[in-house]
């Protein structure tokens, strides 16, 4: 069985600040990992994902994430948060088989504030 | 993704009803997913089709049934609509090369 945590259910950060969004993962074998956006009435969107290679994943508007194989790890990070970034994010994981299939987090809420 | 279309959007219906809804893409992707999202619990996967003759059951598909009609459509029915399957519907599509799913923008369904 797979499984993917966020413990925090809402972050709050101010504009400019760094961010970070949490999450742990759960899975037999090697993981694939990944990071979704969902903002308001919208579909989710791919933001990055780990397959192999360099623990640390840049992905699109200047989001990136660290795969920390010791701590089942895969956090979220943004240098510098933008009001634009507010959105809910979720964590995914697989295993590392063509027949496998994604679960995801419960989702965590980002909001920038001014 | 315009890719990815779900129709309809947004539907009201009575408990015990039947409901369609239906996917399509143009991505030219052979693996179709259907999940359901419900606040505080993420996304949960209902049906996958890995091809046209390949469908399969996921985490909740009690109350579901499924059709692809042809590599480019995945219809997900309701047979007998019940309040507790009020919720934000999502299709999704992955190429078999590729490791990411592209997400349709989305049915929300109110079962009355």
């Amino acid at each position: 069985a797979q499984s993917v945590a966020q413990p925090e259910d809402q972050v709050n950060v101010a504009e400019g600040n760094p961010l970070t969004v949490k999450c742990t993962y759960s899975v037999s074998g090697n993981p694939y990992l990944f990071w979704y956006v969902q903002y308001p009435n919208r579909g989710l969107q791919f933001l990055l994902k780990y397959i192999t290679g360099d623990n640390l994943v840049k992905g699109s508007y200047g989001f990136e994430a660290e795969f920390n194989k010791s701590q089942t790890s895969f956090h979220l990070k943004k240098p510098s948060a933008l009001v634009s970034d507010s959105a809910l994010y979720f964590c995914a994981v697989r295993m590392n088989s063509g027949y496998s299939t994604l679960t995801f987090g419960k989702g965590t809420m980002l909001l920038v504030s001014p | 993704d315009a890719d990815v279309t779900q129709t309809p959007r947004n539907r009201i219906t009575k408990t015990g009803k039947r409901i369609m809804l239906e996917c399509s893409q143009t991505k030219g992707h052979d693996r179709m997913y259907w999940y359901r999202q419900d606040p505080g619990l993420g996304l949960r996967l209902i049906y996958y089709s890995f091809d046209v003759k390949d469908i399969n059951k996921g985490e909740i598909s009690d109350g579901y049934s499924v059709s692809r009609q042809a590599q480019a459509k995945f219809s997900l029915s309701l047979e007998s609509a019940i309040p507790n399957q009020t919720a934000l519907y999502f299709c999704a599509t992955r190429d078999r090369a590729q490791e990411t799913q592209y997400f349709g923008p989305g049915t929300r369904l109110l079962v009355l």
